[in-house]
């Protein structure tokens, strides 16, 4: 159980195009989402935190107008990558809490590849 | 607040040897804790965790870790490496189930290298 499934797992788009990025949770409801963006050998660095039905809290740093995030309902979240530049080719990763708190962990997405050219 | 340390970016053994991936934390309340493994260009796979029950946690793929209170420490432990452990290891601190924005906060990661 607590399977999310982000889609697409790589991408590749010109220089100027917008890029969406998919999180969904398979088995169950996420009230909370996160989108993490990882530079390579990083750590995962927090973008936003998503709840259902309200506006994304992003982190400071974050451009909103840049990276929209969208949770329209209790098993998908939308990232929105605009106007993508080389600089925002990145590793990004969704991750997903269950209703009912932090002990029941946070499931983590496979992960998005995006290479802008 | 909340912090974590991982105190070795690479960590070096050979198959059949005993793994040790060293985390600390510091926590202004009782945490949650969480391993987390990734292998390259994969998401984050959840290997185990402690939500303050047993203080010696049994994972996936013989991996276990224990709590403990007085060192502040959530080490990652596994008696034997095999080559397919190779990975990316994360140790995560969120706060406790009451209250908290429980973001979660991630420590730098340790590449677990495994020599044939």
């Amino acid at each position: 159980g607590a399977v999310v499934s982000q889609h697409p797992s790589w991408v590749i788009c010109k220089s100027g195009t917008s890029v969406k990025i998919e999180c969904r949770s398979l088995d169950f409801q996420a009230t909370t989402m996160f989108w993490y963006r990882q530079f390579p050998k990083q750590s995962l660095m927090l973008m936003a935190t998503s709840n259902e039905g309200s506006k994304a809290t992003y982190e400071q740093g974050v451009e909103k107008d840049k990276f929209l995030i969208n949770h329209a309902s209790l098993t998908l979240s939308t990232l929105t990558v605009t106007s993508a530049h080389p600089e925002d080719s990145s590793f990004y990763i969704c991750s997903a809490r269950m209703a009912g708190g932090a002990n029941y962990g946070y499931t983590f997405g496979s992960g998005t590849r995006l290479t802008v050219v | 607040a909340q912090s974590v340390t991982q105190l070795d970016s690479h960590v070096s053994v050979s198959e059949g040897t005993p793994v040790l991936l060293r985390c600390n934390y510091s926590s202004s309340y009782s945490p949650s804790l969480f391993w987390y493994v990734q292998h390259p260009n994969k998401g984050l796979q959840l290997l185990l965790k402690y939500t303050s029950a047993a203080t010696l946690v049994k994972g996936i793929n013989g991996f276990e870790a224990e709590f403990k209170k007085s060192e502040t420490s959530f080490h990652l432990t596994k008696p034997s490496a095999h080559m397919s452990d190779a990975a990316e290891y994360f140790c995560v601190v969120t706060p406790p189930m009451i209250g908290g924005s429980y973001i979660p906060t991630f420590g730098r990661g340790t590449s677990l290298i495994v020599h044939p």
